[in-house]
């Protein structure tokens, strides 16, 4: 049972380039959450989804895009990376608020 | 809205000494709270959480917490630190039906 899974594992982009990080969870959780963590902020939410074929902004949405196209999957996108974009992102999974998050092992992103 | 405060960024304590790492919140609504660790280049992991019933709640690695509405508060704590508890903490509360909101995280350290 793999729970929630993040690839890569870590990237190193230059200044305007874009990629895809992909979260994929075998828990058949309904919601799924994007993350990113930088020193002394804790951890604030840049989108998340509440079931298939849904999306909804966080609080530090900007620069960033994601789909669900399928249940499992979560993927987030950056069109035109910034080195403001530099952090760890973390995805995580949720069957219901009451039993909390599921967290994957994170991504670290340098946007040099 | 939703808010935690987790008052002190950075803890230290000596090996078998208390642990005591506290968090504050605000919530509109009657509070699902939860505690995480995250050890050095992992992802979260579940300590604990109170959403309804018995006040003191025990979770792994022999912490514990302790709801109090009147104070609005959710501390940590736990009798005998141990060097493998060194580590960050995450409180966090629930914001709305769909997310989560999280404190800044207390870094522990344990002195030999």
């Amino acid at each position: 049972n793999a729970g929630v899974t993040q690839t890569p594992k870590f990237r190193v982009l230059k200044t305007g380039q874009s990629m895809t990080l992909l979260c994929a969870q075998d828990m058949n959780h309904e919601y799924m959450y994007w993350y990113r963590q930088d020193p002394g902020m804790g951890l604030r939410l840049i989108h998340y989804s509440v079931g298939e074929g849904t999306t909804a902004k966080g609080e530090v949405p900007d620069g960033y895009n994601v789909s669900r196209l399928k249940k499992q999957n979560f993927l987030l996108g950056l069109e035109s990376a910034a080195p403001s974009q530099t952090s760890v992102y973390f995805c995580a999974s949720s069957s219901g608020l009451v039993y909390g998050y599921t967290f994957g092992s994170g991504t670290r992103l340098t946007v040099v | 809205a939703q808010s935690v405060t987790q008052l002190g960024s950075h803890v230290s304590v000596s090996e078998g000494a208390l642990v005591l790492l506290r968090c504050n919140y605000s919530s509109s609504v009657p509070p699902y709270l939860f505690w995480y660790v995250q050890y050095p280049n992992q992802g979260l992991q579940l300590l604990l959480k109170y959403t309804t019933g018995a006040t003191l709640v025990k979770g792994i690695n022999g912490f514990e917490a302790e709801f109090k509405k009147s104070e609005t508060s959710f501390h940590l704590t736990k009798p005998s630190a141990h060097m493998s508890d060194a580590a960050e903490y995450f409180c966090a509360v629930r914001e709305g039906d769909y997310k989560l909101s999280f404190g800044a995280g207390t870094t522990v350290t344990v002195r030999a």
